[in-house]
């Protein structure tokens, strides 16, 4: 089925390692994101991008980094995980603007 | 800052009850304001974008609209499957690649 595939599903880091959550995308959309939800926030942006090759930084992009090489994927980054990262992941895409039609199912993360 | 605020955080419905979700918002130049469920797991699934006061959208048991100052998800005699988290969120600016500001959500259970 057509739509924004994320993995991995769960992850569990140590503190200080680093590793790459994957998104991909089959419906040829130019706008991707990622998102990060925890306990009694709203879903905040960490990365975007506007088509390939073209990036930018969300409300919280510290501690991320993100690229993309095509128009399918567009992977995210932690460099040095911290306890505060632990979250819900979420991996978006539309085909015009920054507003979400698809996301994948998420990326359980712990950072112990 | 924008900020989307909504009520109730939780709310208990028999099936056939119909109530209302609010979603108030304070934006500068509102550009969309955007529906979504989240089932437990699973990722944001879109429902309705809303561009100007007075516009309506309906799918099925729900139907949004929208005023100046907020949204609200009217869910008509709902049942057991209506189940989930209702997120609103609103764009603001100028263009399509204006950021998203989520609210919180409203968990909403129906009991058969």
């Amino acid at each position: 089925n057509a739509g924004v595939t994320q993995t991995p599903k769960f992850q569990v880091l140590k503190t200080g390692q680093s590793m790459t959550l994957q998104c991909a995308q089959d419906m040829n959309h130019e706008y991707m994101s990622w998102y990060r939800q925890d306990p009694g926030m709203g879903l905040r942006l960490i990365h975007y991008s506007v088509g390939a090759g073209i990036t930018d930084q969300g409300e919280v992009p510290n501690g991320y980094n993100v690229s993309r090489s095509t128009t399918e994927d567009f992977p995210l980054r932690l460099l040095s995980a911290a306890p505060s990262q632990t979250s819900v992941y979420f991996c978006a895409s539309s085909r015009s603007g920054l507003q979400p039609q698809h996301f994948g199912d998420g990326t359980r993360l712990s950072i112990l | 800052e924008d900020q989307v605020t909504q009520s109730p955080e939780a709310l208990r419905l028999q099936e056939g009850e119909s109530s209302s979700l609010n979603c108030s918002y304070t934006v500068s130049g509102l550009r969309g304001l955007f529906w979504y469920r989240q089932d437990p797991g699973k990722g944001p699934e879109f429902l309705f974008t809303l561009y100007s006061a007075g516009e309506e959208k309906e799918k099925e048991r729900l139907k949004a609209t929208l005023t100046k100052k907020e949204s609200f998800l009217h869910i008509t005699a709902p049942k057991p499957e209506d189940s989930a988290t209702y997120l609103c969120a609103v764009q603001a600016g100028e263009t399509s690649g204006s950021r998203l500001t989520f609210g919180e959500g409203t968990q909403l259970t129906v009991n058969p």
